[in-house]
């Protein structure tokens, strides 16, 4: 079961163009991360988002966290090569103990 | 601060023989995660483990894979024996709030 849908799954554009990347899922989470990963790599984290509504920017990137804590989005201004990656989020939530829930994760190619 | 550290980097056996992957975390953290990554796939939670108690192995393979955190430090992951479809990045994680988990490089198991 796959409790966070990421879209789109691939994604290739050119240098200097904006792109979104959803996270939805059905359930609630207690924090979402955003996780980039290059091949060969574990994946890198790039943002905690905690609070519903919450919107944190890293540089070039936007995180949004939905306000019911669900969703998640993240907006890339003027990509550039170096942004070509996996990116995946992850959910954490659970009844004791925090586990974190991947997507399947968005495979981004920017070409210059 | 050092990172999580996992070892090997790569390792090929053939089927039905058996490997083990080590992983220290990043000092101080409590909970300690293996996961498993198929290609083109988001990290699978195989064991998720809180001081040196599992707190979840739900999706742990019993009858082939088995983990360990002795002192609630480093751990290992053994698979024993191996089959081809347990080619895939093992990737090690640790937390120290559970909101959020830092991963090491991963281990490339190819299964010949």
């Amino acid at each position: 079961t796959q409790l966070l849908e990421q879209s789109p799954q691939f994604l290739s554009i050119q240098e200097g163009e904006n792109l979104t990347v959803y996270c939805n899922s059905s359930s609630v989470f207690s924090s979402l991360q955003w996780y980039r990963q290059e091949p060969g790599e574990g994946p890198v984290l790039l943002v905690t988002v905690v609070t519903g509504g919450e919107v944190k920017k890293l540089k070039r990137l936007t995180f949004q966290f939905g306000d019911a804590r669900k969703d998640s989005s993240l907006h890339i201004t003027a990509a550039q090569p170096g942004d070509t990656g996996l990116y995946l989020c992850a959910g954490a939530g659970g009844d004791n103990f925090n586990k974190f829930y991947f997507g399947s994760g968005t495979k981004l190619n920017v070409k210059p | 601060e050092a990172g999580v550290a996992q070892s090997p980097r790569y390792k090929i056996i053939e089927k039905r023989q058996s490997v083990a992957f080590w992983c220290n975390p990043i000092s101080g953290h409590a909970t300690l995660y293996w996961y498993q990554q198929i290609l083109g796939q988001g990290p699978k939670l195989l064991i998720q483990f809180q001081n040196n108690g599992v707190v979840d192995d739900s999706q742990l393979p019993k009858d082939r894979f088995s983990a360990e955190r002795l002192k609630g430090v480093d751990s290992t992951l053994k698979i024993q024996p191996a089959k081809l479809e347990d080619s895939a990045v093992y990737l090690c994680a640790s937390s120290p709030r559970n909101i959020e988990a830092f991963f090491g490089q991963g281990t490339r198991l190819t299964v010949v």
